[in-house]
């Protein structure tokens, strides 16, 4: 039963533009989303969250937005860079635990 | 700035040994975490330790045990290696969740093929 779902396996943008990927979710008691990035024999590294109480949070070129009616978060990169492609995982965090559940990734290319 | 290591990133094993994957995290964190990564599956949760000697079961625990003997340090133990074992194992590691920002921090990988 996969709770948090990506259902973009891949997405290709070209330099400059926006990119948006995708999260679904299933269980309204998580309290907190998080978005990781991951290079080929790397692990990954932490990029922007976002607590349920809000709706949109804001790092220079990344914003995440979610969408609680909907059980929908999306990450916004703009403009995107040949440097960000790699894998992108959301991530959400159950109430009073400190795990964290994860997508199956969605693979973004930017090509120039 | 923080640092999680993990003791290899490639091993390969036949069939039947026991394995053993180290991850060593220097800051301090109480929660460490052992994931795998597979093609389309994302990162699944193995094992969750919060304290020294504590650990708790994840979403895919079968084949594995784990060892936490000290609050640095995280071993995930596979105890007759499996071919259907074969993947990429990432070791995480978190402060206590006080503000709700379970921020992990993840270690490089141990790509572990078994023939």
């Amino acid at each position: 039963d996969q709770q948090v779902k990506q259902n973009s396996p891949s997405l290709s943008v070209q330099e400059g533009r926006i990119s948006i990927l995708n999260c679904d979710y299933t269980n309204s008691m998580f309290d907190y989303f998080l978005w990781y990035k991951k290079y080929p024999a790397e692990g990954p590294t932490f990029l922007i969250s976002i607590s349920s109480i809000k709706d949109k949070n804001e790092d220079g070129r990344f914003t995440v937005f979610l969408n609680k009616s909907a059980k929908h978060l999306s990450l916004h990169i703009v403009p995107s860079q040949p440097g960000d492609s790699a894998v992108y995982f959301c991530a959400a965090s159950p109430h009073n635990t400190d795990k964290l559940i994860f997508g199956t990734g969605t693979r973004l290319q930017v090509f120039p | 700035d923080v640092k999680v290591t993990q003791s290899s990133r490639y091993l390969v094993k036949r069939t039947g040994e026991k394995v053993f994957l180290e991850c060593v995290q220097d800051m301090d964190h109480e929660n460490m975490f052992w994931y795998r990564q597979d093609p389309g599956l994302g990162l699944r949760l193995i094992y969750f330790s919060y304290d020294v000697k504590m650990k708790e079961k994840g979403d895919i625990p079968e084949g594995y045990s784990v060892s936490r003997e000290k609050k640095e340090r995280f071993s995930l133990i596979l105890e007759s290696a499996s071919t259907n074992q074969t993947s990429m194992y990432l070791c995480a590691s978190s402060l206590v969740g006080l503000a709700g920002n379970n921020e992990q921090f993840f270690g490089p990988g141990t790509r572990l093929t078994v023939l």
